[in-house]
C-alpha cells in the first residue's frame, strides 16, 4: 500500500525556520497537503495543493514540492506553532484513496 | 459556516459492529464536488484515512479496511454514516468526520473517542 514518510520529530528555537519533509513515490503526480494538530484538537489544514495557504493561516507557513518530496516550511517559528504536522496525499492508482504520513512532532523551544 | 459533529457509542465490545453518524451543516451533499470522509487516530498515534463518500454516491475505502467498512449518506438529513464490523481493541481511536473538496479534508469535526473493550 502507498506510504508517505515523515521524520518523527523536528526541533527549532523560536524565530528559526522549521522544515518538515514528506516523501512519497506518487508526489511527482499528486498534490501534497499539510495539517497541523495541536494537543487534544482536530487537525487544521495549513497548506493545500503543495503550496497554497488557506485563509487565516499565517504567512510564515509555506509549502513546496519537488520530485518525490514535499516540504512544509515555517519561517520564524513561534512557540504556538508547536504541534504535530501530517502530510496528506492520494495514491496514484486512480482510486483517489487518501493516505496520511506518520506525523512529525515540531518542538519550538 | 461549515460544521460537522460525530456521534455514536463511546464503548463497544470486541466483535461488535460500530455505527458512527456525522451530522453536518453549512453545505449540502447534493452539491457537485462535495464529499464527507472519515479518519481515525488511535491514542498517541497517526491519522488514518478510512473512507469517503461523494455527492454522486461515489465511495472510496481504505484498502486495508475495505472488507469491514460501509459508508452511506442521507442527504435529506445532512448525515453520513460509517459502519465498521468485527471491532477489535486495536480499533480504539478518535474517529473524525470531515468535509471533502477536491479530495482534501478542509473542515473537520471535533472527533469522538471510541474504546473497544469487553
Amino acid at each position: 500500500s502507498y506510504e508517505l514518510t515523515q521524520p518523527p520529530s523536528v526541533s527549532v528555537s523560536p524565530g528559526q525556520t522549521a522544515r518538515i519533509t514528506c516523501s512519497g513515490d506518487a508526489l511527482p503526480k499528486k498534490y501534497a497537503y499539510w495539517y497541523q494538530q495541536k494537543s487534544g484538537q482536530a487537525p487544521v489544514l495549513v497548506i493545500y495543493e503543495d503550496s497554497k495557504r488557506p485563509s487565516g493561516i499565517p504567512e510564515r507557513f509555506s509549502g513546496s514540492s519537488s520530485g518525490t518530496m514535499a516540504t512544509l516550511t515555517i519561517s520564524g517559528a513561534q512557540v504556538e506553532d508547536e504541534a504535530d504536522y501530517y502530510c496528506y496525499s492520494t495514491d496514484s492508482s486512480g482510486n483517489h484513496r487518501g493516505v496520511f504520513g506518520g506525523g512529525t512532532k515540531l518542538t519550538v523551544l | 459556516q461549515i460544521t460537522l459533529k460525530e456521534s455514536g457509542p463511546t464503548l463497544v465490545k470486541p466483535t461488535q459492529t460500530l455505527t458512527l453518524t456525522c451530522t453536518f451543516s453549512g453545505f449540502s451533499l447534493s452539491t457537485s464536488g462535495v464529499g464527507v470522509g472519515w479518519i481515525r487516530q488511535p491514542p498517541g498515534k497517526a491519522l488514518e484515512w478510512l473512507a469517503l463518500i461523494y455527492w454522486d454516491d461515489d465511495k472510496r475505502y481504505s484498502p486495508s479496511l475495505k472488507s469491514r467498512l460501509t459508508i452511506t449518506k442521507d442527504t435529506s438529513k445532512n448525515q453520513v454514516v460509517l459502519t465498521m464490523t468485527n471491532m477489535d481493541p486495536v480499533d480504539t481511536a478518535t474517529y473524525y468526520c470531515a468535509h471533502v473538496t477536491e479530495y482534501v479534508f478542509d473542515y473537520w469535526g471535533q472527533g469522538t473517542l471510541v474504546t473497544v473493550s469487553s
